[in-house]
């Protein structure tokens, strides 16, 4: 079974701090994802990577950066976290060729004061 | 602007009823889609997909269905359980992308009353 898992189920942070959201997968995917998820919005795209070092814009990039280091782990950043950025934060990996299927983590609940 | 599309935003059903949750798309490049469940504090689970050249594809309860000249789909729950209370979001993506991004509808909040 694949599995993602994500550094914290629930965070609270400050306006204006720098925020590190952690990922990571264990099944050798070349491809991760970064989603937010609002009530009425959907699921909502931030960030991917298709090999280590390599990063692409999703939908919304503002505001945050990412980092991927080693295959199995994709970091997101929040630079200097908003209050706008309260949300629902989501890992996916998946694997070119085949299926089509993206694998979440579990997710994080960030709050930002 | 809006490429996968779930104009319900929630569902009542009764239970051992069929639940249909519907799911329109304007790209015509699309062609595989996938439902995804999810509960509260959870991630989306994948549920069930369907590739372009189909029309139809079932697993146990769970029916996609595929109309390509409508770029509609639909997917059913029969019967319906409680348990299968969540938010369910269709899913769609093309080959041509090379990342196999998927875009995501809104979702559909479904509420199985016992």
């Amino acid at each position: 079974d694949v599995k993602v898992t994500q550094s914290s189920r629930y965070l609270v942070k400050r306006t204006g701090e720098k925020v590190f959201l952690e990922c990571v997968q264990d099944m050798d995917h070349e491809n991760m994802f970064w989603y937010r998820q609002d009530p009425g919005l959907g699921l909502r795209l931030i960030y991917f990577s298709y090999d280590v070092k390599m990063k692409e814009k999703g939908d919304i990039p503002e505001g945050y950066s990412v980092s991927r280091e080693k295959k199995e782990r994709f970091s997101l950043i929040l630079e200097s976290a908003s209050t706008n950025q309260t949300s629902m934060y989501l890992c996916a990996s998946t694997s070119p060729g085949g299926v089509r299927e993206q694998f979440f983590g579990p997710g994080t609940r960030l709050t930002v004061l | 602007d809006q490429q996968v599309k779930q104009n319900s935003p929630s569902l009542s059903v009764q239970e051992g009823r069929i639940s249909i949750l519907n799911c329109d798309y304007t790209n015509s490049m699309f062609d595989y889609f996938l439902w995804y469940k999810k509960y509260p504090a959870e991630g989306p689970t994948f549920l069930i997909s369907i590739s372009s050249i189909k029309d139809k594809n079932e697993d146990g309860r769970f029916t996609v269905f595929l109309n390509k000249s409508a770029k509609h789909l639909s997917l059913h729950i029969v019967p319906s359980q409680p348990g299968d209370s969540a938010v369910y979001f269709c899913a769609a993506s093309y080959s041509g992308a090379g990342s196999y991004q998927l875009t995501f509808g809104k979702g559909t909040k479904l509420s199985v009353i016992p």
